[in-house]
């Protein structure tokens, strides 16, 4: 049973970082194209970053220079390291695992990162 | 980039009613499109890939239609459990998510 769990949220000041991890189970991270979603409270979903199989990665503009996805294999573990946080970054973060590449079809339950003084 | 749009925002529907919610695509995306339901404080969920192919599991009151630029996705008979935010996900180019249509209670 595929299976994900997000990890490493909280509460940050502007301009601090983050990493926040997302442990699978049932298959290997990088066996799959692997991608972070975020909904900031109250409104919708909005696409961050990518990892393919091959190991390329992909940002969206908003958090492309400030954003890093990666994973360990052996620990079957994916990353997004969030460096330079701003408010506008204050979500529910996802990963989710990407369904022959294409639509997203597992969803871990989420992390909250809040980005306040 | 591509931008999807979704309508109506919120929806007001009573349980037994067809619904259906439309989501255009600023530029044709063939039939690359996914459906997502989600619940409050819950992770979305797959109901609807490919523009309309039902995901294993989902129940058949579900369909979904349309290639290009205009979408739909319909659910034919509204049940209790039904009551949630809809997104439709393009993936011809990255990925891009509608603004979501809730459907609630009347």
């Amino acid at each position: 049973e595929v299976q994900l769990v997000e990890s490493g949220g909280g509460l940050v000041q502007p301009g601090e970082s983050l990493r926040l991890s997302c442990a699978a189970s049932g298959f290997t991270v990088n066996s799959k194209y692997m991608s972070w979603v975020r909904q900031a409270p109250g409104k919708g979903l909005e696409w961050v970053s990518v990892i393919y199989s091959g190991g390329d990665t992909y940002y969206a503009a908003s958090v492309k220079g400030r954003f890093t996805i990666s994973r360990d294999n052996p620990k079957n573990t994916l990353y997004l390291q969030m460096d330079t946080l701003r408010p506008e970054d204050t979500a529910v973060y996802y990963c989710a695992t990407l369904t022959d590449g294409n639509y997203f079809g597992y969803w871990g339950q989420g992390t909250l990162i809040t980005v306040s003084s | 980039d591509i931008q999807m749009t979704q309508s109506p925002s919120t929806l007001s529907a009573s349980v037994g009613d067809r619904v259906t919610i439309t989501c255009r695509a600023s530029q044709s995306i063939s039939s690359w499109l996914a459906w997502f339901q989600q619940k409050p404080g819950k992770a979305p969920k797959l109901l609807i890939y490919k523009a309309s192919i039902l995901e294993s599991g989902v129940p058949s009151r579900f369909s979904g239609s349309g290639s290009g630029t205009e979408f739909t996705l319909t659910i034919s008979s509204l049940q209790p459990d039904d009551f949630a935010t809809y997104y439709c996900q393009q993936y011809n180019s990255y990925w891009t998510f509608g603004q979501g249509t809730k459907v609630e209670i009347k």
